[in-house]
């Protein structure tokens, strides 16, 4: 597609529930960002893809969340029994490569809301 | 750790004001400095993005600088449009993979 595509845009939860945040990049962009901004809060780095493999995950709050990615395209964001404090939307962003020049591109996100 | 500041965190100007918007970050050793927009309930936008060799950017309006060695930049917006009206984040890319957001400034521009 034209830009960074996720899905689903709203997702409304009970707490202890899991869920899946897609991520589809722009085709042809091999590194792939998950962001979190919780409301007022500016943005947290979550977890970079370079290809397949997350040479850096040291934004992951806990153990219950994680993240993969498949084919070099397709990124999914799982978070296990999820949390009120885990209520934010969740960005993904894709660049062409983690080249310095390389702007970044942000998707519209994922709105969570755990009740 | 980098720290991105950003001042103000709001500001609201007359249609056809020019008007400046500050970043300041704490770690000089940035690779490259990018200016995003936000609106209500949407994704961000890039805007601008500077190397760290460069001095500044220029699209349209807007006109992005860069001032390593004092760890500041600014976001230029010549004659603001009520369309102007967004929340602006920069961000500072160090070595690592993550870039640092400041929390922002929400601009408001009037008719």
């Amino acid at each position: 597609g034209a830009g960074v595509s996720q899905s689903p845009s709203n997702k409304v939860t009970e707490k202890g529930k899991d869920v899946e945040l897609r991520c589809d990049p722009i085709s042809g962009h091999t590194a792939l960002y998950w962001y979190r901004q919780r409301l007022g809060q500016g943005l947290e780095f979550l977890i970079y893809f370079q290809g397949n493999s997350a040479p850096d995950k040291s934004g992951l709050p806990s153990d219950r969340f994680s993240a993969e990615r498949t084919g070099e395209s397709v990124s999914t964001l799982t978070i296990q029994r999820t949390q009120q404090e885990d209520s934010a939307v969740y960005l993904c962003a894709s660049s062409l490569d983690r080249g310095h020049g390389n702007t970044i591109y942000f998707g519209e996100g994922s709105w969570l809301t755990v009740v | 750790k980098q720290e991105v500041t950003q001042i103000p965190a709001a500001l609201s100007v007359p249609e056809g004001e020019n008007l400046v918007l500050n970043c300041s970050f704490t770690d000089s050793a940035i690779y490259n400095l990018q200016w995003f927009r936000q609106d209500p309930g949407k994704g961000l936008t890039s805007l601008l993005l500077i190397q760290s060799s460069q001095r500044e950017q220029t699209s349209g309006r807007l006109n992005a600088s860069l001032d390593k060695s004092s760890g500041r930049s600014t976001l230029y917006i010549a004659a603001s449009q009520p369309g102007d009206s967004a929340t602006y984040l920069c961000a500072a890319r160090n070595s690592g993979y993550a870039l640092n957001f400041g929390k922002g400034t929400s601009l408001l521009v009037t008719p």
